[in-house]
């Protein structure tokens, strides 16, 4: 079983839709966890932290459930520039980050 | 403020050569991390530097792979006698807290190595 899995999609949605991808981790000890996103041949930039209470940035949500070990991004009003791949990204250490394989989203007009 | 800058952008070699990829960090960032990523792949951590340091190389093959971050000058991640299998995109990432764990990382554009 891999440390950090994702359906890796691709999830092809309409413009203006609401979307979500999920992602487990095998590591119960993991502190930190993060959602990147990586447009096609770009490197992978920050989308947001994801905070044990759960937390939003505008069309944008993230969830944490440790119990069941997985972390989900729920995207609001899907934009044609939300097409990209999502990446995520669990501590494995302090030095370490493991970073699933991602989910492609494709938002078509 | 540059961001985060690696060279070359590309690079082609054939097997049995040498490939010396580059990497400055942003202003002011002392930690330096390497990855590299296969076609639909995540990234695999390599190597974690701080200035003539190497903190962590636990994900560096044993042969033919070497990191240094020296005082002055890029980071430099070297591939000795390169194999088909080291085709990937190399990405070089730095912060300015220790450890990849506390924030954000802050990624070059990568460095796409293909061997012939």
């Amino acid at each position: 079983r891999k440390e950090v899995e994702q359906d890796p999609g691709p999830f092809n949605v309409p413009e203006g839709a609401t979307v979500a991808f999920n992602c487990t981790y095998s590591n119960s000890a993991s502190q930190s966890f993060f959602w990147y996103r990586q447009d096609c041949r770009k490197e992978p930039k920050l989308l947001m932290s994801v905070y044990s209470s759960g937390n939003e940035d505008g069309r944008f949500t993230a969830q944490l459930n440790r119990a069941s070990q997985y972390i989900s991004l729920l995207i609001r009003d899907s934009k044609l520039s939300d097409s990209a791949t999502y990446l995520c990204v669990v501590t494995h250490s302090n030095y370490q980050l493991i970073w699933g394989a991602g989910t492609k989203l494709i938002i078509k007009p | 403020n540059a961001g985060v800058m690696q060279n070359p952008r590309h690079l082609v070699r054939r097997r049995g050569q040498e490939a010396r990829l580059r990497c400055s960090p942003m202003k002011g960032h002392s930690h330096v991390y390497w990855y590299r990523q296969l076609p639909e792949e995540g990234l695999k951590f390599m190597v974690y530097l701080q200035k003539e340091n190497i903190i962590d190389e636990s994900g560096m093959p044993k042969e033919r792979f070497s990191a240094e971050f020296p005082k002055e000058g890029p980071s430099i991640l070297r591939i000795q006698q390169v194999v088909r299998g080291d085709s990937a995109a190399y990405f070089c990432a730095s912060s300015p807290l220790p450890g990849q764990g506390f924030g954000e990382l802050f990624f070059g554009e990568g460095s796409r190595l293909t061997v012939l």
